[in-house]
């Protein structure tokens, strides 16, 4: 069966990065988009972009240009989020969703930052 | 980026009655293919959100029949024919044809 298993909760200072990672299993892991998606407390859903697997293209929303990177390991299935300069409101659960319709969701990753 | 306007923002069902959910999209989702790239995913109590509904009306695997979508070109609609007690949560509508991807604000489903 399809899962995407996310890392754990971070806790990060202002101005710092975060990477999450995203392991996949239960599919070929380089036959379908990795969308990361977050969540703010008490807030909807956000898109942040988009990883290809298979080339490692990418494609990342207006707002987190310059800030966002998305990278893949295809050797243990795993995608990677890492964001930068850190400030409170980037305070949120952090999913991955496999493209398809976003058929498949990780648990989320809850980055807390905080002084 | 296309603007996705649900209402009601909130919605309280007495168990066994219908329910439905409006969606509206500031841009046409109707693809060149034919195909409208619309989804619905219900976000249950501390669970990430799940697919419901794909492609206007394509119900994903397992989900019940109890659950349909609707809809063309900018407005859509989530019905829920019976609801259950396990139909509380988020509900939010998402499009797919353009980028940035966006969301519905979400509406919350509770039962009387």
């Amino acid at each position: 069966q399809v899962q995407l298993v996310q890392s754990g909760a971070e806790v990060k200072k202002p101005g710092a990065s975060v990477k999450v990672s995203c392991k996949a299993s239960g599919y070929t892991f380089t036959d379908w988009y990795m969308h990361w998606v977050r969540q703010a407390p008490g807030q909807g859903l956000e898109w942040m972009g988009w990883i290809s697997p298979n080339t490692g293209d990418t494609n990342y929303a207006q707002k987190f240009q310059g800030r966002v990177t998305m990278t893949r390991d295809t050797s243990i299935s795993t995608a990677y989020m890492e964001l930068s300069r850190l400030r409170s409101d980037d305070t949120a659960v952090y999913y991955c969703a496999r493209s398809g319709g976003f058929d498949y969701w990780g648990q989320g990753t809850l980055v807390t930052v905080s002084s | 980026d296309v603007v996705m306007t649900q209402t009601p923002l909130s919605l309280s069902v007495t168990p066994g009655q219908p329910a439905s959910i409006s969606c509206k999209s500031s841009q046409s989702l109707l693809h060149s293919d034919g195909k409208t790239y619309l989804s619905w995913f219900l976000q249950k109590p501390g669970q990430s959100p799940q697919l419901l509904i794909y492609e206007l009306s394509s119900r994903f695997s397992g989900v019940p029949d109890r659950f349909s979508g609707s809809g063309s070109g900018t407005d859509f609609t989530l019905k829920i024919s019976r609801v259950e007690a396990e139909d509380v949560g988020l509900y939010y509508c998402m499009q797919g044809i353009h980028l940035p991807k966006t969301f519905g604000q979400g509406t919350k489903v509770e039962i009387k």
